[in-house]
């Protein structure tokens, strides 16, 4: 069964930076496009950010936009999301996807990451 | 950006009831649209892809259909695990755009 585990959350000031990991496991990481997507606590859900299966192409959301920066690492079988600038309005728990770029819809989702952007 | 508005916000219902949630899109889509079950502190999954798709191992209980700007999501007979929020989820372009959710509570 597919596995994406998420890591590197925590609790960041405003204008700091975190980095997110995700650890594919179970399918041909290489082969799909992946993606961001978060959610505020008691809100909905927000996409993020995707990258295609090579990395050349990303999009973002224009919340995130010259701040948040998606790559991955094909020989890992990680994924990334490097946030920079954080906002409090940053808060929510992240997922890391499968899917969102040749097929936009999001086949599986890791359990989350929880982010919190205080002083 | 297109503009997804689910309705209704909430609804309450019984086990064995048919429960509709209807999505529209602020612009025309096709049949770009997926639907997605989420239970309290776990993370979303996938329903319904391509407006009217089964995604595996997901049971035929759960229906979606439209086109265009108007979608719905069918399940014909609740069950206890049913009881969750839904969003829909346009496909067709960048930004990729959710609903706002529907919960669906036990009446």
């Amino acid at each position: 069964e597919v596995q994406l585990l998420e890591s590197g959350g925590g609790l960041e000031q405003p204008g700091g930076s975190l980095r997110l990991s995700c650890a594919a496991s179970e399918f041909t990481f290489s082969s799909y496009g992946m993606s961001w997507v978060r959610q505020a606590p008691g809100k909905g859900l927000e996409w993020v950010s995707s990258i295609s299966t090579n990395g050349v192409t990303t999009y973002y959301a224009d919340s995130v936009k010259g701040r948040f920066t998606i790559s991955r690492d094909n020989s890992k079988n990680t994924l990334f999301l490097q946030m920079n600038s954080l906002r409090a309005d940053d808060t929510a728990v992240y997922y890391c996807a499968k899917g969102g770029v040749a097929a936009r819809h999001f086949h599986y989702w890791g359990q989350g990451t929880l982010v919190t952007v205080s002083s | 950006d297109i503009q997804m508005t689910q309705s209704p916000s909430s609804v309450s219902a019984s086990l064995g009831d048919r429960v509709t949630i209807t999505c529209r899109a602020s612009q025309g889509i096709s049949s770009w649209l997926a639907w997605y079950q989420q239970k309290p502190g776990k993370a979303p999954k996938l329903l319904i892809y391509a407006a009217s798709s089964l995604q595996s191992g997901v049971p035929s209980r759960f229906s979606g259909s439209g086109s265009g700007t108007d979608f719905t999501l069918t399940i014909s007979r609740l069950q206890p695990e049913d009881f969750a929020t839904y969003y829909c989820q346009q496909t067709n372009s960048f930004p990729l755009t959710f609903g706002g959710g529907t919960k669906v509570e036990i009446k």
